[in-house]
């Protein structure tokens, strides 16, 4: 039973089109996470949802857009992508927030050419 | 701003030999340090994870300690395998706030 799933695994796509990446996580967590992963496999927190409310909202272009249908869903709707923003994109989700240990989902591999 | 460092970026032992991995972070007043392990082209799985008022945890041949008055946290691997070859991550949270701040990392290679 995967605990934090993330579809698609690979996404590959022209600049200037929209696109999204669905997460989900079956542990019953209240909290969940984006994060990306750039070519040089930095890791930073992008966005943070608690119970369906964003609680951490990272310098990030408003081209990205997470949204949050439930507690075990958190979507990262991306518009206008643009070369930079290849990389891998984790899904993760906690307990709550503070002091709770948070579980990755296997990454999303964007390509834009 | 909490800034972490691991070093060395990158370790390569012979199998069976112990070892030890440093992480460095700028901000004591974390709420808790983790540890991951990477495996190429894989998400992250969580190895330890420590409290700001604890001092180490361990799991099986791994041990974490936490020092946050001198900002250090390490993990030890006992008898290291093959099998442990990965990238090992370090997170820290940013004082008020449980965001991970991440290290880039240390790439293990045990060789047998």
């Amino acid at each position: 039973d995967t605990a934090v799933s993330q579809t698609p695994k690979y996404l590959v796509t022209q600049m200037g089109n929209d696109k999204s990446i669905k997460c989900e996580q079956n542990l019953g967590h209240d909290t969940m996470y984006w994060y990306k992963q750039d070519s040089k496999k930095f890791l930073k927190i992008m966005f943070s949802y608690n119970n369906k409310e964003l609680i951490i909202n990272e310098t990030v272009p408003n081209r990205f857009s997470p949204k949050s249908p439930d507690k075990a869903h958190l979507n990262l709707h991306i518009n206008s992508l643009e070369l930079g923003d290849s990389a891998v994109y984790f899904c993760a989700s906690s307990p709550g927030t503070f002091s709770y240990e948070q579980y990755f989902g296997p990454g999303t591999r964007l390509t834009v050419t | 701003k909490q800034e972490v460092t691991q070093i060395p970026a990158a370790l390569s032992v012979p199998e069976g030999e112990n070892l030890v991995l440093n992480c460095s972070f700028t901000d004591s007043a974390i709420y808790n340090l983790q540890w991951f392990r990477q495996d190429p082209g894989k998400g992250l799985t969580s190895l330890l994870l420590i409290q700001s008022s604890q001092r180490e945890q361990t799991s099986g041949r791994l041990n974490a300690s936490l020092d946050k008055s001198s900002g250090r946290s390490t993990l030890y691997i006992a008898a290291s395998q093959p099998g442990d070859s990965a990238t090992y991550l370090c997170a820290a949270t940013q004082g008020g706030s449980e965001k991970l701040v991440f290290g880039k990392g240390t790439k293990l290679t045990v060789n047998p």
